[in-house]
Formats: structure tokens, C-alpha cells, sequence
């Protein structure tokens, strides 16, 4: 059973701060991985695809990274705003599986003003 | 507005009902995926179709099943319900087939089964 953590499960800091999480996978059934932004009420919105080992993606505040080789991505967010509150989603595509994803349980961004 | 669209938002029904679930993609995607998302667990697959055919399977009960017609909308029908077959459930779509094609979700319908 192919199983993808995130930690930690929830954050809360100020705003200006910056912050990171962790997406864990196994390495072995690496095909692409997809982290989302889920704010309450609304849907999963899709933040990045990374597939090639050593990627960095960027998008304004919000960067990931992603090292196929030891499973793990780490999504950083820079001077975190009230509005960057939301659940963090990570989802590993795995090898030859059509295009299921499969989620990780999420990590809980608060930003206090 | 991610261009999915799911209807109803909201259903509320009693043990041993049947309902569907209606799921439009966006514009030009031709895979639809189906994801439950229970109390305290994360986002489960279900599904996907692609262009009609059924492309992925993920550990749906038999009690569940969907389909993807020609207009290329799809529909979940949950038969027999139970309780625990309250959730949130989520379609989305997109262009490619494969797990590095950008998915798309809809906002969800909200299931409560009495």
C-alpha cells in the first residue's frame, strides 16, 4: 500500500513569518508529484506538478522542491500573509497507475495577523 | 473558478438509499476522477475515466459505481448507503491521462446519509 505523509499535521504562526512543510513518499513508485491549496468551503487548487528529481518550482511567495531519489518534497512559504491560511495538500502520482493521485492527509497553515 | 462543476452541493438521504452524484469537467479535459473524502482521512481515490473508459480503479465498494458518457460528464451512483458512506465527494478533471497531468476539482458534494 503506497502511503504519503505530511508533517507537521497543523502550523500556526504570524504573519511575516516564514514557514515549511514536509511531503514524504516512496521513492520506488515515483512518478509525479502535486501539491494543492485547499481553503475552507472552497476546492483543492492545484500549486504545483513536479516529476524530474533536483526540481524546483516557484509560484510569487510560494516555492517547492522535490528529491525523487530519498521521497520527500518540501513546500516553503515566505513571509506568510493571513490569506496563505489553508490545508496544504501533497499528492504523489504513482508509476503506471493512469492518473490517480494519492493525498497525503495534509498540513494546516494559520496565519495570525 | 476551476471550471469543474458538481451538482448537488448538498444531499441528505436515509440508509439503504441510492443517489448520484453529476460531475461536468472543464471544457476539453477528457479524464474525470472521483475522490471521497471521509471524516478524518485524507482525500480517497476512487475512479477515473478517460474519453468513456474507465482508465484507474482505487478501492471503491461495489456498492459504488460510475461512468463517463459521451458529452464526457460523469455520474457516481452510491447504492445501499450507509452511515459511513458520509463524506465529501470530489470530482475532478483533467487534459492528460497520467499522473503528472494537472488535476482540476470541483467544490464538492457534501453526502449525509441518516
Amino acid at each position: 500500500i503506497l502511503n504519503v505523509e505530511q508533517s507537521p499535521q497543523s502550523l500556526h504562526v504570524q504573519e511575516g513569518d516564514s514557514t515549511n512543510f514536509t511531503c514524504s513518499f516512496p521513492s520506488s513508485n515515483f512518478y509525479a508529484l502535486h501539491w494543492y491549496r485547499w481553503e475552507t468551503a472552497k476546492s483543492p487548487e492545484a500549486l504545483f506538478v513536479m516529476t524530474l528529481n533536483g526540481d524546483e518550482k516557484k509560484k510569487g511567495r510560494i516555492s517547492a522542491t522535490l528529491n525523487t531519489k530519498e521521497g520527500y518534497s518540501y513546500l516553503y512559504i515566505k513571509g506568510s500573509q493571513p490569506e496563505d491560511s489553508a490545508t496544504y495538500l501533497c499528492a504523489l502520482g504513482p508509476y503506471n497507475q493512469g492518473g490517480k493521485l494519492i493525498f497525503g492527509q495534509g498540513t494546516e497553515l494559520s496565519v495570525k495577523p | 473558478d476551476s471550471g469543474v462543476t458538481q451538482t448537488p452541493k448538498h444531499l441528505i438521504t436515509a440508509t439503504g438509499q441510492r443517489v448520484t452524484l453529476r460531475c461536468s469537467p472543464r471544457s476539453g479535459d477528457l479524464s474525470v476522477y472521483w475522490y471521497q473524502q471521509s471524516l478524518d482521512q485524507g482525500l480517497q481515490f476512487l475512479i477515473q475515466y478517460y474519453n468513456g473508459e474507465e482508465r484507474a480503479k482505487g478501492n471503491i465498494l461495489e456498492r459504488f459505481s460510475a461512468q463517463q458518457f459521451p458529452d464526457l460528464h460523469s455520474e457516481l451512483n452510491l447504492s445501499s448507503l450507509e452511515l459511513g458512506d458520509s463524506a465529501l465527494y470530489f470530482c475532478a478533471s483533467s487534459a492528460g491521462t497520467t499522473g503528472y497531468t494537472e488535476a482540476f476539482f470541483g467544490q464538492g458534494t457534501r453526502l449525509t446519509v441518516v
